[in-house]
């Protein structure tokens, strides 16, 4: 178990809906990190917070956003989802310095049919 | 930005044999290097981790080797048992410690 929570584990919805993706980090880590994992694309870095404050971006699309709140867990916003929406969305956490240790929560599979 | 390129991209080994898995990334400014094991629909979990002022990291059974000048490192396992069957990855650490990764290894160790 690496501290890191995410929930829902498992996500089934429609194309052209909306989810939320919530991500706990391990406790005292700062910053928190979204990843992509799906087949075709294997893990791709989304997009990183790091005490509340956006600090870096990935090849995340305009349809999906994030934000990290005061206390410092996380959510990734999915819309206007489509088929090819449909991965392990994983979130990881640090303590915030340089060259951080990311520890990965278990992951969100999202479904969209 | 940085690219890194993993192989093979499967392994079949017995048990008990070695395993090496080598990336190689482009970035010469990349300055940590994680290798992360992952089972099916499980998280990527961490094994070990290597950063640039070092040459070589061992823990029990694992060992990683870097070669900054070559841009390339490498993940030895020794006496391999079935449960290291796993997708390996490896990953660099380019400036804003965004994690770019490989494309995975299926490594499967047959008893």
């Amino acid at each position: 178990d690496s501290g890191v929570t995410q929930t829902p584990k498992h996500l089934i919805t429609a194309t052209g809906q909306r989810v939320t993706l919530r991500c706990s980090p391990r406790s005292g880590d700062l910053s928190v990190y979204w990843y992509q994992q799906s087949l075709d694309q294997g893990l791709q870095f989304l997009i990183q917070y790091y005490n509340g404050e956006e600090r870096a971006k990935g090849n995340i699309l305009e349809r999906f956003s994030a934000q990290q709140f005061p206390d410092l867990h996380s959510e990734l916003n999915l819309s206007s989802l489509e088929l090819g929406d449909s991965a392990l969305y994983f979130c990881a956490s640090a303590t915030g310095g340089d060259t951080d240790t990311q520890y990965f929560g278990p992951g969100t599979r999202l479904t969209v049919l | 930005g940085e690219n890194v390129e993993q192989h093979p991209s499967t392994l079949s080994v017995q048990e008990g044999d070695s395993a090496v898995i080598k990336c190689t990334y482009s970035d010469s400014a990349s300055n940590y290097f994680p290798w992360y094991k992952q089972e099916l629909g499980k998280r990527p979990q961490l094994i070990i981790d290597i950063r640039s002022n070092v040459g070589e990291k061992k823990d029990q059974r694992i060992a990683v080797t870097l070669n900054k000048t070559a841009k390339h490192f490498s993940l030895h396992i020794t006496e391999t048992q079935p449960e290291d069957s796993a997708v390996y990855f490896c990953a660099a650490m380019e400036y804003g410690n965004k994690l770019v990764f490989g494309a995975g290894t299926i490594l499967r160790v047959k008893s």
